[in-house]
């Protein structure tokens, strides 16, 4: 069975640049979360989409925004890129109803320079 | 609010020590806990769980135990080996909040 995908695993970026990040979770998974890992903040959560609605979010601005398809395929968009959104986003996906129990991608690596 | 504090690291221990790593959470509620592992180059894998008061998980060798009175879920290792080197992140879920909310994570390298 084949684990999460998230495209693309490296990219650089400058400010004031937008960038999309994908994510393919494992089949018949409906529910996936995003997440962001910075050295100094840890993990922390964005957002989780649930049969293409967005049903929990995280306190970030504005400028994060995302989207679910049909098919449970998830986008993330982060518009006017700042220098502190260089991070590891990672994307996870459940079947949403094992609460907790989330399958994690390798991770898309955002460098804003 | 739902917090998770985790033992700072990074932890260093030779091959065949007994390992600890400590977690305690704020929550309302009875939360689900977790610890979670990251190996370099890699994301999170679930590493085990706990869903009750008085559960134990365990997977791998690993073991921690949901203990409600002192809001702890420690993690333990008998006897750690090279392989286990990876960060160790504890992580409680509260139902209708429909995140995990993470520790800080700990870095543990073991040694030959």
């Amino acid at each position: 069975k084949a684990g999460v995908t998230q495209t693309p695993r490296y990219l650089i970026k400058t400010r004031g640049q937008q960038v999309t990040l994908s994510c393919s979770p494992i089949s018949g998974h409906r529910s996936v979360s995003w997440y962001q890992q910075t050295p100094g903040q840890g993990l922390q959560f964005l957002f989780e989409y649930f049969s293409e609605t967005q049903r929990n979010k995280g306190n970030f601005p504005g400028r994060f925004s995302g989207r679910q398809f049909s098919n449970s395929r998830s986008e993330m968009n982060v518009s006017t890129l700042e220098l502190g959104d260089s991070a590891l986003y990672l994307c996870a996906s459940s079947l949403g109803q094992v609460f907790g129990e989330l399958f994690f991608g390798e991770g898309s690596r955002l460098t804003v320079l | 609010g739902n917090s998770v504090t985790q033992m700072e690291g990074p932890v260093t221990l030779s091959e065949e020590a007994f390992l600890t790593i400590n977690c305690t959470y704020t929550a309302t509620g009875y939360p689900s806990l977790f610890w979670y592992v990251q190996y370099p180059g890699e994301g999170l894998q679930l590493l085990l769980k706990a869903t009750k008061a008085d559960d134990k998980g365990s997977n791998k060798g690993f073991e921690a135990t949901y203990r409600k009175e002192t809001t702890s879920f420690h993690l333990e290792k008998g006897s750690v080996q090279v392989s286990d080197s990876a960060v160790y992140f504890c992580a409680l879920f509260q139902t209708g909040a429909n995140n995990l909310f993470f520790g800080t994570g700990t870095r543990l390298t073991v040694i030959p």
